[in-house]
């Protein structure tokens, strides 16, 4: 499991409110990211993190920020909910021996109602 | 952007049939083409990958096919079981630390 966390598992929250994800990882992997799970979308990539403090938006970053101020930690911020911010939320971190491979988190369940 | 078509969206087989599923990306520049498996309420598990500097890797019943020409790339699964049955998603990307661009999956239904 590349020694991936994420919390909260699932969230129920109301539109307009503010939603942060954490992801933590205890291999010191340098990449990160953040993507998004959505019925007939596939992953979509929202945030990526290539080292404390470096970040960069990927192909669904409005609505969203992130924060990297530890290595081990990488969250995810909704500033104000949307309904259109539900879905599964998975954070993976990039391993393996060239560091292309991408290894997944279990995801959040996060429903903005 | 950056796109990556998978098909077929569904696919159903006997126990024991083989099983295709077909990509096609744009980035000329993708070299990296990794595999995953997504069981219903679990993460994607990767299953298999091949870089462009290879045109075929084999790992069991399972193996992936790539044609750089053509930019596509296969995953072919063989004597299928019930277990096969997921979601499973192709990916294209480049070096570490860029983003992977997914496919939209394909659902596998194995039955015995």
């Amino acid at each position: 499991d590349a020694g991936i966390t994420q919390s909260p598992r699932h969230k129920v929250t109301e539109t307009g409110t503010p939603v942060t994800l954490r992801c933590h990882q205890t291999e010191n992997h340098r990449y990160m990211y953040w993507y998004r799970q959505d019925p007939g979308h596939g992953l979509r990539l929202i945030h990526y993190s290539y080292g404390v403090k470096d970040t960069d938006k990927g192909e669904v970053s409005d609505g969203y920020s992130v924060s990297r101020s530890k290595t081990e930690d990488f969250l995810l911020t909704l500033e104000s909910a949307t309904s259109s911010q539900t879905s599964v939320y998975f954070c993976a971190i990039s391993a393996g021996g060239t560091g292309e491979t991408q290894y997944f988190g279990p995801g959040t369940r996060l429903l903005v109602l | 952007g950056e796109n990556v078509e998978q098909h077929p969206s569904t696919l159903s087989v006997q126990e024991g049939d083989s099983a295709v599923i077909k990509c096609t990306y744009s980035d000329s520049a993708s070299n990296y083409f990794p595999w995953y498996k997504q069981e219903l309420g679990k993460r994607p598990q990767l299953i298999i990958d091949i870089r462009s500097n290879v045109g075929e890797k084999k790992d069991q019943r399972i193996a992936v096919t790539l044609n750089k020409t053509a930019k596509h790339f296969s995953l072919h699964i063989t004597e299928t079981q019930p277990e096969d049955s997921a979601v499973y998603f192709c990916a294209a990307g480049r070096q570490a630390g860029t983003a992977l661009i997914f496919g939209k999956g394909t659902t596998l239904s194995v039955s015995s």
